[in-house]
């Protein structure tokens, strides 16, 4: 198993650019979710998904849009970038809701200019 | 609403003696308690986690924690530090029979562990 795969690895834009961070995993989870990592603030969640067709949010869901067609694929989109958005983006799936452990990703390390 | 703190932004030991990383939480009902590793470039990897039962949770690499209700704490402990244990380590609290799976971290404590 790949586990949880993100790409890009790392992207700079452009204020106002939009972009589709992806993210997949092959462990079949029902639970998938997107995290931002910024220094001094831990991971804060931006959204979720509970299963295909099903999302919500987080903690910090502005700025960014969802959607889950498929269990495998979750990507993160950024309508229109700006420089608060800089930052570390990690994508997690556990096997369902509740006590299960979560799985990450590698990171995309974003930079908005 | 849940929350947990990580009172310490770095902790400094040295190689072979024992350490402990710090976490206090806040939750209403039964607390689901985690703790997680991240090394540099690298994404956030399970350590342990405690649901019910024994306070003192096992986990990967030879680390454990211990729940402790009275003082709502769950610090992560290890007899023997190594320097490969260096990392950014997080703590996160979900709370117990809730619909969701949404965890709550900490800010992350910084382990530097001198040869």
């Amino acid at each position: 198993n790949a586990g949880v795969t993100q790409t890009p690895k790392f992207q700079v834009l452009k204020t106002g650019q939009s972009m589709t961070l992806q993210c997949a995993q092959d462990m079949n989870h029902e639970y998938m979710s997107w995290y931002r990592q910024d220094p001094g603030m831990g991971l804060r969640l931006i959204h979720y998904s509970v299963g295909a067709g099903i999302t919500d949010q987080g903690e910090v869901p502005n700025g960014y849009n969802v959607s889950r067609s498929t269990t495998e694929d979750f990507p993160l989109r950024l309508l229109s970038a700006a420089p608060s958005q800089t930052s570390v983006y990690f994508c997690a799936s556990s096997l369902k809701r509740g006590v299960e452990t979560q799985y990450f990703g590698p990171g995309t390390r974003l930079l908005v200019l | 609403a849940q929350s947990v703190a990580q009172p310490e932004d770095q902790v400094n030991v040295a190689e072979g003696n024992p350490l402990t990383v710090k976490c206090t939480y806040s939750v209403s009902g039964n607390p689901y308690l985690f703790w997680y590793v991240q090394y540099p470039n690298r994404g956030l990897q399970f350590l342990l986690k405690y649901i019910t039962g024994d306070n003192l949770v096992k986990g990967s690499y030879g680390f454990e924690a211990e729940f402790n209700k009275s003082q709502t704490s769950f610090h992560l402990k290890k007899p023997s530090a190594l320097v490969s244990d260096s990392a950014l380590y997080f703590c996160a609290v979900t709370r117990g029979g809730g619909a969701t799976n949404k965890l709550i971290f900490g800010t992350g404590t910084l382990l530097a562990v001198q040869p």
